[in-house]
């Protein structure tokens, strides 16, 4: 039981380019969430789902697209990369009061 | 819309000194109360959490009580030790008990403890 894990774990972008940035969990859970980490301000939802097949837009998703395609897994993609997009990406999952947490992914955009 | 406001840090204690972080909250209804922490390298995990008015909820000697009165969830442990450093997040929940909505976090406060 690995819980959540995220690929990759760090990636250096150049600005314009893109990518996808791949959560999953095998503990059955049906919501999932994507957030960033940026110093001084907490976690911040980007986008989450509900359930398979749905997605939905959190505080900041200007910029990211999600999918659902499979309950296990969450896709956060980026197609066009710029340098305020700089952070630590989290994901998350739960099916109950307690949201598990991935080890997050480093991301720099030159 | 909702918010978490905590103390700013970082906090410097020596082990085995009283730990405080104050979270404070502004939420409509009866939102569910949480702590989070993350240790160097990794997400976060739950701490404790409380789901309704003068819960105290606890994990690992640290504690916490839902304040209604004022809107208030603050962390507390007796004797800190270097192994609790790490960054605390104070976060709450939509009303309903669960965070199968969405959570809201503070901005989160460094906690490093010297031997």
């Amino acid at each position: 039981n690995a819980g959540v894990t995220q690929t990759p774990k760090f990636r250096v972008l150049k600005t314009g380019q893109s990518m996808t940035l791949l959560c999953a969990q095998d503990m059955n859970h049906e919501y999932m969430y994507w957030y960033r980490q940026d110093p001084g301000m907490g976690l911040r939802l980007i986008h989450y789902s509900v359930g398979e097949g749905t997605t939905a837009k959190g505080e900041v998703p200007d910029g990211y697209n999600v999918s659902r395609l499979k309950k296990q897994n969450f896709l956060l993609g980026l197609e066009s990369a710029a340098p305020s997009q700089t952070s630590v990406y989290f994901c998350a999952s739960t099916n109950s009061e307690t949201q598990y947490f991935g080890p997050g992914t480093r991301l720099l955009v030159l | 819309g909702n918010s978490v406001t905590q103390m700013e840090g970082p906090v410097t204690l020596s082990e085995e000194a009283f730990l405080t972080i104050n979270c404070t909250y502004t939420a409509t209804g009866y939102p569910s109360l949480f702590w989070y922490v993350q240790y160097p390298g990794e997400g976060l995990q739950l701490l404790l959490k409380a789901t309704k008015a003068d819960d105290k909820g606890s994990n690992k000697g640290f504690e916490a009580t839902y304040r209604k009165e004022t809107t208030s969830f603050h962390l507390e442990k007796g004797s800190v030790q270097v192994s609790d450093s790490a960054v605390y997040f104070c976060a709450l929940a939509n009303a309903g008990g669960t965070s199968y909505g969405k959570l809201t976090f503070g901005q989160g406060t460094i906690l490093t403890v010297h031997p």
